[in-house]
């Protein structure tokens, strides 16, 4: 089975622009969560979709939005991009009533010029 | 509110010699407990998950953990290190399945 896949790997974008991310689960697996990841730190969690809702949201700003479509796959939006949001973006996949675990994809490189 | 700190920040250590990598947490509520391995510009990996029964718990490549409820810790460690367990180590609890929250990570080096 494959694993998790996000697109694209690698990404260079100027500020004020903006993003668009995409993973795809497990096959199974019906929640995505997001994560940011700035060098040097741990990944800090931004979405969790299931079912195509929304359940969690962490500490970030408005103009983070993400979406979850009938197949289970994912987007994440990031507008007016910052320098700061400049990070390795991880999605996450879950099997609830399994596991428990979150199974995490190569991740996409952003950086903000 | 759960928080995760994980002491050491790096830790090197001799090929074949023993090593332990901490991990604390704070939660009001039960938590699962898991270790992910993070090679270089790479997502992360599972190494080993406890979500409830034997504290003792085996992951791959030889790590396992500690569950210690009453000192709120999950210890990673592993006794004979190879020069490819060197990657960044992360602990992480979560009190549903749902949030993750990860600890800032600890850089194993292991050196030949």
């Amino acid at each position: 089975d494959a694993g998790v896949t996000q697109s694209p790997t690698h990404l260079i974008k100027t500020r004020g622009q903006h993003v668009t991310l995409r993973c795809s689960p497990i096959s199974g697996h019906k929640s995505v969560s997001w994560y940011q990841q700035v060098l040097g730190q741990g990944p800090q969690f931004i979405f969790q979709y299931y079912e195509k809702e929304e359940r969690g949201r962490g500490n970030f700003p408005d103009r983070f939005s993400a979406r979850q479509f009938p197949n289970y796959s994912s987007e994440l939006n990031v507008n007016a991009l910052l320098l700061g949001d400049s990070a390795l973006y991880l999605c996450a996949s879950i099997h609830f009533g399994g596991t428990e675990t979150q199974y995490f994809g190569p991740g996409t490189r952003l950086l903000v010029l | 509110a759960q928080s995760v700190t994980q002491l050491d920040s790096q830790v090197p250590v001799f090929e074949e010699a023993p090593v332990e990598l901490r991990c604390n947490y704070s939660s009001s509520v039960s938590v699962y407990l898991f270790w992910y391995v993070q090679y270089p510009n790479q997502g992360l990996q599972l190494l080993l998950k406890y979500l409830s029964g034997s504290t003792l718990v085996k992951g791959i490549n030889g790590f396992e953990a500690e569950f210690n409820k009453s000192q709120t810790s999950f210890h990673l460690r592993k006794p004979s290190v190879h020069i490819s367990d060197t990657a960044e180590y992360f602990c992480a609890v979560s009190p549903t399945g749902n949030q993750f929250y990860f600890g800032t990570g600890t850089s194993l080096t292991v050196i030949p």
